[in-house]
């Protein structure tokens, strides 16, 4: 059974850099099938994504967000990674790691996404 | 890229019908056929209801349906159970493999 489990500090200083962990058991990330995405909500409000990447590479990004993100996996250890740069307190948020489904041709755009993980909060103070 | 436009709220009683909106562009909503509806109780992550406009995953009640007409896509619930109050939101493909969200939507079952 997949399981999903985010990490990292819960607090970061403004102007810093975020880096959050996303750890996956149960199914490897270098499945052709899958993208494997970062969303985040800030608390009480909606949803929003942050980026994406394949296994082979290629990465896709909020073009909101573009500037200050960078999204990598390291296959060996099966994990993904999420770097945002220069942090405000708008980007104090629940940051969710989710496997978007599917690769099942050349034609599929994989949109959908499951299964999330718990998410994990991160503060960044005004 | 604009997020897709939901209403804020709406409500219905048990065994009664709702239904969501999610409008987008051309560019999203009503450009791919793949728009899905994540629904989310307190303190929980989302979860998948639809996708792919109408489908729905195995496990989720066949009292969840949706639909599209042009750039508005749809989220039905007929025969409201109360655990289905929800956060309820929609997701769109925009191209270059990436996607939005709607604002999101406050279902309450009176």
């Amino acid at each position: 059974q997949l399981q999903i489990q985010e990490s990292g500090p819960g607090l970061v200083e403004p102007s810093e850099t975020l880096s959050l962990t996303c750890s996956v058991s149960g199914d490897s990330i270098d499945g052709s099938k899958f993208y494997w995405d970062w969303i985040r909500q800030p608390p009480g409000k909606g949803l929003e994504w942050i980026g994406g990447l394949h296994y082979s590479g290629t990465t896709s990004y909020n073009p909101s967000l573009k500037s200050r993100v960078t999204i990598s996996v390291d296959t060996s250890k099966n994990q993904l990674a999420l770097k945002l740069r220069s942090v405000r307190a708008s980007d104090s948020a629940l940051y969710y790691c989710v496997r978007r489904c599917c690769f099942f041709d050349s034609g599929s755009r994989p949109s959908w996404f499951d299964p999330w993980g718990q998410g994990t909060l991160v503060t960044v103070p005004s | 890229q604009s997020a897709l436009t939901q209403p804020r709220s709406v409500s219905g009683s048990p065994g009664q019908s709702v239904t969501i909106s999610c409008t987008g562009t051309s560019s999203d909503v009503g450009g791919y056929d793949y728009v899905s509806w994540y629904q989310q109780h307190p303190g929980k992550a989302p979860k998948v209801m639809i996708f792919d406009v109408t489908r729905r995953p195995s496990g989720v009640p066949d009292r969840f349906s949706g639909s599209r007409s042009g750039n508005t896509a749809s989220l039905t619930i007929t025969g409201l159970h109360a655990e289905d109050e929800a956060d309820y939101y929609c997701c769109s493909y925009a191209g270059s493999y990436t996607v939005v969200f709607g604002g999101g939507t406050k279902l309450t079952v009176l």
